[in-house]
């Protein structure tokens, strides 16, 4: 079985660029979700997709970031402008929905510098 | 809000030395509870899961039991391994929605 694909694998770009990262979850998986880790913490969540409807974005910076899975597969996370402190990896996990904690399968991550 | 509170690291260890790396919760309602590990130069993996109180996961020789009453999920090994080198994560999930909670991460280093 593949598991979560995320492309690039490493992005650099200056400050007030744009960017955009790509996601494709496991297949079946209807919960998709992005973390924003930096380096030294946790993962943050920043949005959590079930199917193509968004169940929390409570965390999303969205004067900046924005993030889409308009076919319920896909998903895409954009920053625009990017700032110093969105140096961080980007990762997206899916799992399966439902009443049982099914666990998240992660992808590798996209490394993002900002300068 | 849900939150996971895990011991700092970073932690260095003698090869075949025990492991316990603390983990508490506040959470509302019945969360599950899980530890992901991440290898050098690798995406997070679950390690480990319990589901309801007095559970034990375990996985690799690690195991954790799910303490309702001292809201907490300790992650041990009797015997760490080199390979046991990576960074280790204690999460939540809450009992509704699907969300999950990530501790900032104990990085492990096991000499030979």
């Amino acid at each position: 079985e593949a598991g979560v694909a995320q492309s690039p694998r490493y992005k650099i770009i200056e400050k007030r660029q744009s960017v955009a990262f790509w996601c494709n979850p496991i297949s079946g998986h209807a919960t998709l979700y992005w973390y924003q880790q930096i380096l030294g913490q946790g993962p943050k969540l920043l949005i959590q997709f079930q199917n193509n409807g968004v169940v929390d974005d409570s965390q999303l910076p969205k004067d900046r970031f924005s993030a889409e899975r308009l076919k319920g597969v896909d998903s895409t996370l954009k920053i625009q402008p990017a700032k110093l402190e969105d140096s961080a990896v980007y990762l997206c996990a899916s799992s399966l929905t439902g009443d049982r904690p099914h666990e998240q399968f992660f992808g590798p991550g996209t490394r993002l510098t900002v300068l | 809000g849900d939150s996971v509170t895990q011991m700092e690291g970073p932690v260095t260890l003698s090869e075949e030395a025990c492991l316990t790396i603390n983990c508490t919760y506040t959470a509302t309602g019945y969360p599950s509870l899980f530890w992901y590990v991440q290898y050098p130069g690798e995406g997070l993996q679950l390690l480990l899961k319990a589901t309801k109180a007095d559970d034990k996961g375990s996985n690799k020789g690690f195991e954790a039991t799910y303490r309702k009453e001292t809201t907490s999920f300790h992650l041990e090994k009797g015997s760490v391994q080199v390979s046991d080198s990576a960074v280790y994560f204690c999460a939540l999930r809450r009992g509704t929605g699907n969300q999950f909670y990530f501790g900032t991460g104990t990085s492990l280093t096991v000499i030979p």
